[in-house]
């Protein structure tokens, strides 16, 4: 089964900095989303990207999708310390209903 | 419900000892997932429902877990004979129509098996 594979795997940044996050896959998709985990519990859904879509904007999020590289990228501009969280990415085959989640990066915003 | 809730939150139990643990999805969501999270790590799909279809039952990682989901709404994951080796947050999502929406996750069930 195919899974998701971010990088880095920690980030840390000062507060108001970008930060960038990468996410690379194994196979066609149908979507990729991203997702926000705060203290190793329930994730919270921030975006998801279509696979006849090359960028989106959520407020302070963009996130792009290259099918031909098979990767995207999640970008936070002007970071916040609340934004201190795990980071994951999830595809779905598309020839399969599940969505496949890779290992996350665990961002560190510094006041 | 206003969002997917899991319970327990938290669970000890020896090993040995059979656990199950309770997932009530969002209503009208007919596509319920659960994962498996260690310590530090990624989400490990487990189990997946849609429907009436049968579910999806590739990641469990052995005859020791099952799952059923009831009337297409309520799930419940049990855990036969627990081992150390499962204590885990185990996480439940639903979504309204696999894949091409969000899940929404519950705060999961932190499981530890001494």
């Amino acid at each position: 089964s195919q899974q998701g594979e971010e990088d880095p795997q920690a980030l840390s940044i000062q507060e108001g900095e970008n930060a960038t996050m990468n996410c690379s896959y194994k196979t066609s998709i149908n979507n990729l989303q991203w997702y926000r985990q705060n203290s190793g519990r329930g994730l919270v859904h921030l975006i998801l990207i279509r696979s006849n879509e090359r960028e989106k904007h959520s407020g302070r999020l963009r996130v792009t999708l290259d099918t031909s590289k098979k990767s995207s990228s999640l970008l936070i501009t002007a970071s916040r310390a609340a934004d201190t969280a795990s980071y994951f990415c999830a595809t779905d085959e598309d020839t399969g209903n599940q969505f496949y989640f890779g290992t996350g990066t665990s961002l560190t915003v510094i006041p | 419900g206003a969002g997917v809730s899991q319970s327990p939150s938290n669970k000890v139990t020896e090993k040995g000892k059979d656990v199950e643990l309770r997932c009530d999805p969002i209503s009208g969501h007919t596509a319920l997932y659960w994962y498996r999270q260690s310590l530090g790590q990624g989400l490990e799909f487990l189990i997946y429902f849609q429907g009436n279809s049968a579910p999806d039952k590739s990641g469990l990682p052995s005859d020791r877990f099952s799952a059923e989901r009831t009337g297409g709404s309520v799930s419940t994951l049990t855990i036969q004979r627990t081992q150390q080796e499962d204590s885990a947050v185990y996480l439940c999502a639903s979504s309204r129509l696999a894949p091409n929406t969000e899940a929404f996750f519950g705060q999961g069930t932190r499981l530890t098996v001494v």
